[in-house]
């Protein structure tokens, strides 16, 4: 079946250090792919998508590029802030093309630690 | 502001006891999930709403029920048959279940046994 698997944490990062999560998937057909973003006792936020091979999602300095090739969907932002600490979602939404259902399945996240 | 509003959001559950989670939404969103979370884990999907008047189970649907008699509305009762109910719900909407809309998230209920 379709599965999400991403790069355990936690990750512990200096204040501008350069962030990469990585997320690779298994599916079949073309799902769409998401990064969400969960703060401490708060649910989960959107944070960027993409939805066909090659397609870079992006928002607030954090990118990612769906790579068909390896699928994979890696999480990366050029200069992190104490204020990114969170958890991080790598997410997948059944393809189109395998009677989509809207269904999300989920990666079990990497936690972002960010020191001063 | 329109979003999707869960309460409570601390509950506490007796042994023997059956439980309702609310959620409500004002997006006029067609689609409503539940998920469970666990510490360290990813969400797991126990159930799921395409239109009003219409449900499917996910993957984790034992011990727990749903009804969606109106679009804004889609409550999660914790049955007694659920022995390890302990967790974070997250209940979350999308515009529509086609076309790979990304879904919207409340602030959840953590739920506790007494």
């Amino acid at each position: 079946g379709n599965s999400v698997t991403q790069m355990e944490g936690p990750v512990t990062l200096s204040e501008e250090a350069f962030l990469t999560i990585n997320c690779t998937y298994t599916a079949t057909g073309y799902p769409s792919l998401f990064w969400y973003v969960q703060y401490p006792g708060e649910g989960l936020q959107l944070l960027l998508k993409a939805t066909k091979a090659d397609d870079k999602g992006s928002n607030k300095g954090f990118e990612a590029t769906y790579r068909k090739e390896t699928t994979s969907f890696h999480l990366e932002k050029g200069s992190v802030q104490v204020s990114d600490s969170a958890v991080y979602f790598c997410a997948l939404s059944d393809p189109i093309d395998s009677g989509n259902t809207g269904k999300l399945i989920f990666g079990q996240g990497t936690t972002l630690q960010v020191k001063p | 502001d329109g979003g999707i509003t869960q309460s409570p959001k601390y509950l506490f559950r007796k042994e023997g006891q059956n439980v309702t989670l609310s959620c409500e939404q004002n997006l006029n969103h067609d689609a409503m999930y539940w998920y469970r979370q666990d510490p360290g884990q990813g969400l797991r999907l126990i159930y799921y709403s395409q239109i009003v008047n219409d449900f499917q189970k996910g993957d984790i649907a034992e011990g727990y029920s749903v009804s969606r008699e109106k679009k804004e509305s889609f409550p999660l009762t914790v049955t007694s048959a659920q022995k390890n109910p302990t967790a974070f719900y997250l209940c979350a909407s999308s515009i529509a279940w086609r076309d790979n809309q990304p879904q919207h998230f409340g602030d959840g209920t953590r739920l506790s046994i007494l």
